[in-house]
C-alpha cells in the first residue's frame, strides 16, 4: 500500500529484554522518521534521519536507540523499556527534509509494542 | 507543544451524508496536511494545502485553509462505510534543526453508519 514496511507487526517484551524494530522503505526517499503513537495522545516525533545522518532527536530516553545503516533501512533498538513505552511505533519516509513547502510522509503499518 | 487540534473528537454520520472536521493551530505554518488512519494501522496521506492556498480538492475531499484564523477544515462528501477511520491534521514548519517537522493533532474519529 505505501512502500514502507515494518517488522515485526506485534511485539511483547519484558522490561529486561532487548529487541529491535525494523523499517524498510522502497520509495527511494532520503529521509526517514520514527514516531510513537500512544492512546489519546498526538503522534510524537522521536527521530529524523536524512541521508543516513540523524538530524533530529526529540528528547527521547536513551533506552531507545535508532540506527540508519543506509537510506532504505531504519532500526529502533529497545532495551530496559518501561510499561509506559507500550504504544504503536510508526516509521515514515519522505523524499527530503528541509524543503519549504513540505514533503508528504509515507507511513508504515506500525509495530504494536507491549512492555510487560 | 501540540500544534494542531481537531474538532470534533468523534463524529458519527449516516452513509451518504457529508462529514466535516476542523483543525486549529497556534503558530505560522508552511503547509497543512490531512492524514487518515484505519484502526491500529499506519497513516495514509490524503491531501496537502500550502500556506498560500485557500482551498483544495481531491476526489470527494475538500480542504480549506484560513491562515488568519489559523484553522483548516476537511470535508468528505457522500460518505461511505470505508471512510470510517481516524483523521489527523498535521502542520508543517521548520524545526530549530532546519528540518521540516510535522506536528500532529489527536485526531477525529469518524464512524460512517451503513
Amino acid at each position: 500500500e505505501t512502500g514502507v514496511t515494518q517488522t515485526p507487526r506485534h511485539l511483547v517484551m519484558g522490561m529486561t529484554n532487548k529487541k529491535s524494530l525494523k523499517c524498510e522503505q522502497h520509495l527511494g526517499h532520503n529521509a526517514m522518521y520514527w514516531y510513537k503513537q500512544s492512546a489519546k495522545k498526538p503522534l510524537e516525533l522521536m527521530f529524523v534521519y536524512s541521508l543516513e545522518e540523524r538530524v533530529e532527536n526529540n528528547s527521547v530516553p536513551s533506552r531507545f536507540s535508532p540506527e540508519c545503516p543506509n537510506s532504505s533501512h531504519l532500526f529502533l533498538h529497545l532495551h530496559t523499556l518501561q510499561p509506559e513505552d507500550s504504544a504503536l511505533y510508526l516509521c515514515a519516509s519522505s523524499q527530503n527534509t528541509g524543503t519549504r513547502w513540505g514533503d508528504t510522509q509515507y507511513f508504515g503499518p506500525g509495530t504494536r509494542l507491549t512492555v510487560l | 507543544s501540540q500544534q494542531g487540534e481537531e474538532d470534533p473528537q468523534a463524529l458519527s454520520i449516516q452513509e451518504g451524508e457529508n462529514a466535516t472536521m476542523n483543525c486549529s493551530y497556534k503558530t505560522s505554518i508552511n503547509n497543512l496536511q490531512w492524514y487518515r488512519q484505519n484502526s491500529g494501522r499506519g497513516l495514509v496521506h490524503l491531501i496537502l494545502i500550502r500556506s498560500n492556498e485557500r482551498e483544495k480538492h481531491s476526489g470527494r475531499l475538500r480542504v480549506t485553509l484560513d491562515t488568519s484564523k489559523k484553522s483548516s477544515s476537511l470535508l468528505i462528501t457522500a460518505s461511505r462505510a470505508a471512510d470510517t477511520a481516524s483523521y489527523f491534521c498535521a502542520t508543517s514548519n521548520i524545526s530549530n534543526f532546519g528540518n521540516e517537522k510535522l506536528t500532529f493533532g489527536t485526531g477525529t474519529r469518524l464512524t460512517i453508519i451503513p
